[in-house]
């Protein structure tokens, strides 16, 4: 079901940059924002970037979103042991009441 | 301080119609910018987004699925329900409902984002 592709795995030890992508295509990244969503094993996913960059209150700042055409990435920078998790993207799609479609999201370890 | 609660069955039978109800609390689902929605997850998989409803009632379905939900939205009691029919045991998943917020200076149904989330309910589909 998912129409926004991410990589499957991603790994760093304490303190690295981890980067994570999410490539879509011109009916969903690329017309209109996107969000992303950290899941917390055997949590309910929670907001970590909407509207392509923006950081609700309480996240910290080492966790940066961007945008550019039909793909997005989301950043960590010096990765801590409690960001190993589950991460989302999402977006809506264009069309006339198109749906919101998520990433096939990607599983972060801190090595 | 917003809260979110999914309740109903944790087991149902395939063909069976599943209804479940979000509780909420700590906003109106009448307040402009305002929507709640459903989101599922398998065991092990990827979320799927299944429906929302905005502060202006308008709904949206996943197209994969809108021939089978129902969303009613019951704002004197603060919950909104979701009923899903023909269930199959492909639908056995985690169901979380969710507040949605529409971002600043934006204005459609694409301009919210889920940032208040359920705890969410398992349902397994089995006979």
């Amino acid at each position: 079901q998912s129409v926004l592709t991410q990589p499957p795995s991603a790994s760093g030890t304490p303190g690295q940059r981890v980067t994570i992508s999410c490539s879509g295509s011109s009916s969903n990244i690329g017309s209109n924002t996107l969000n992303w969503y950290q899941q917390l094993p055997g949590a309910a996913p929670k907001l970590l970037i909407y509207n392509d960059n923006q950081r609700p209150s309480g996240v910290p700042d080492r966790f940066s979103g961007s945008k550019s055409g039909t793909s997005a990435s989301l950043a960590i920078s010096e990765i801590q042991s409690e960001d190993e998790a589950d991460y989302y993207c999402a977006a809506w799609d264009a069309s006339r009441k198109g749906p919101l479609v998520f990433g096939t999201g990607t599983k972060v370890t801190v090595l | 301080q917003i809260t979110l609660k999914e309740s109903g069955p944790t087991l149902v039978k395939p063909t069976q119609t599943l209804t479940l109800t979000c509780t909420f609390s700590g906003f109106s689902l009448s307040t402009d910018g305002v929507a709640v929605g459903w989101i599922r997850q398998p065991p092990g998989k990827a979320l799927e987004w299944l429906t929302i409803v905005y502060w202006d009632d308008d709904k949206r379905y996943s197209p994969s699925l809108k021939n089978r939900l129902t969303l009613i939205r019951d704002s004197s009691r603060n919950q909104v329900v979701l009923v899903m029919t023909n269930m199959d045991p492909v639908d056995t998943a985690t169901y979380y409902c969710a507040h949605g917020t529409r971002r600043p200076s934006c204005s459609g149904g694409t301009c919210y984002h889920f940032d208040y989330w359920g705890q969410g309910t398992l349902v397994t589909v089995s006979s």
